[in-house]
């Protein structure tokens, strides 16, 4: 069974600043994939960033990176130059390869952004 | 850019009716799922359909649940009576070409069931 445990509720950050949102995961699939989506007010899921667990490089899109460390089951999230749009809650999911590929979601995390 | 939708974006109605929500996949996709979000909690996994057959449910997805993909574009949940319960966000995405690629997700439908 796959499970994704966000430890953090809430986070806050001043704007222009760096975040790192904590996730970690326990999976007995050997091939999957971890994803970061974003659900701001209108509950609409963005995804934000998508690891493939096969790759050692930290997947990248723009100003949001991850530090995945496999070993320890853990991807974090780190936002920099924090803007007030990523206010948001932010979710950690996991899918694995060998079955229908459906997404096991964390608890969330709010992200409060501070001008 | 292709974008799921789902319709309608609110649905209320009273405990012991049938709903049906409708989502419309991103057009080339192949693999469908169906969340669902109570309010203020995490988002849960109810079915996922492939090749006209649903290949995986939660143990949510009882027997007052289906889905259907009537057509080659839309892809319905339907709740067959309705609980107090099942007041929630229902989230439809889909995928391409192969588990693991990133689910794009519909904007939602939120059920109130009163």
């Amino acid at each position: 069974a796959q499970t994704v445990t966000q430890s953090q509720p809430e986070m806050s950050v001043q704007e222009a600043e760096t975040v790192t949102l904590s996730c970690t995961y326990d999976t007995s699939e050997s091939d999957y994939y971890l994803f970061w989506y974003k659900q701001p007010p209108s509950r609409q899921m963005i995804l934000v960033i998508r690891q493939e667990a096969y790759k050692q490089q930290n997947a990248t899109e723009n100003r949001f990176s991850v530090n995945f460390q496999k070993a320890a089951k853990s991807f974090s999230l780190k936002i920099s130059d924090s803007q007030l749009g990523d206010a948001a809650m932010y979710f950690c999911a996991s899918a694995g390869s060998g079955n229908t590929g459906k997404l096991i979601f964390g608890q969330g995390t709010t992200l409060q952004v501070k001008p | 850019e292709p974008e799921v939708t789902q319709t309608p974006s609110h649905q209320v109605t009273q405990m012991g009716q049938e709903v049906i929500l409708r989502c419309v996949p991103i057009s080339n996709h192949l693999y469908f799922y169906w969340y669902r979000q109570i309010l203020g909690q995490k988002v849960e996994f109810l079915v996922s359909f492939y090749n006209n057959e649903i290949s995986e449910k939660s143990e949510i997805f009882d027997d007052q649940f289906s889905v259907e993909r009537p057509d080659g574009s839309n892809f319905t949940l339907k709740i067959r009576s309705t609980k107090l319960e099942d007041s929630a966000m229902y989230f439809c995405a889909s995928t391409g070409g192969r588990v693991g690629d990133t689910q794009y997700f519909g904007p939602g439908t939120r059920l109130t069931v009163l």
